[in-house]
């Protein structure tokens, strides 16, 4: 099966940068996906990463190792709209396994 | 095309009774999934279909669950004999084959109620 490990909370101030980690065990693993999802809404998907590395949209980076079973979100000049619960999500054999999810709170 | 859409958004029900939720995904993506969420959890998979075809289904998923997608574009999830276990946010996702296993598009749910 699998599972996936990510802080459940995360605060920081406008204007900083956070990083939030996901480490995962998984079999037939293709890549890690990232979503965002504010309160009472659906989660939105927001980046993915299939080869090991960063990629960069926008304020949002993302980052997997294979090797090490770890990847990172990083947001940067956090933005108060910023604020909501971020998901990380490992794909194989054509569905995504989510995780638990980290609450950003984004602070003036 | 306006994204994922489901109905009801809400639904309240009694302990025992049947509910029938559905969904129209993206109108150009073969690939729709349900998923269950609570609470504080991150989506929990039920089930996904590509095209009219389900190809999985979640071994933690009760047989009182069914889902249909019968000419491979909206589908719809019922659930029998309700329990208040069953009480949550129903997701359901669109995505291309291609794409399937990381990039997914949500509906705004329907969130169920048992009483």
């Amino acid at each position: 099966g699998q599972s996936l490990e990510q802080p459940s909370e995360v605060t920081a101030v406008e204007g900083a940068i956070v990083q939030i980690n996901c480490t995962y065990q998984t079999s037939g693993f293709y890549g890690l996906s990232w979503y965002q999802q504010h309160d009472g809404g659906a989660p939105t998907f927001l980046s993915y990463n299939g080869l090991d590395g960063l990629e960069e949209t926008g304020r949002f980076s993302s980052f997997l190792s294979r090797s090490d079973s770890y990847g990172y979100l990083l947001l940067q000049e956090l933005q108060m709209k910023d604020s909501a619960s971020y998901f990380c999500a490992v794909g194989s054999a054509g569905k995504s396994t989510f995780g638990d999810g980290t609450t950003l709170t984004v602070k003036p | 095309d306006t994204g994922v859409s489901q109905n009801p958004r809400h639904k309240i029900t009694k302990r025992g009774q049947n509910v029938t939720f559905r969904c129209d995904p993206i109108s150009e993506h073969n690939r729709l999934y349900w998923y269950r969420q609570t609470l504080g959890q991150g989506p929990e998979f039920l089930t996904y279909f590509q095209n009219e075809a389900q190809l999985e289904k979640s071994r933690l998923l009760s047989d009182r669950f069914s889902a249909e997608r019968p000419k491979g574009s909206f589908s719809t999830l019922e659930i029998q004999r309700t329990e208040q276990g069953d009480s949550a946010m129903y997701l359901c996702a669109s995505t291309s084959a291609d794409r399937a296993a990381y990039e997914q598009y949500f509906g705004p749910g329907t969130r169920l109620t048992v009483t």
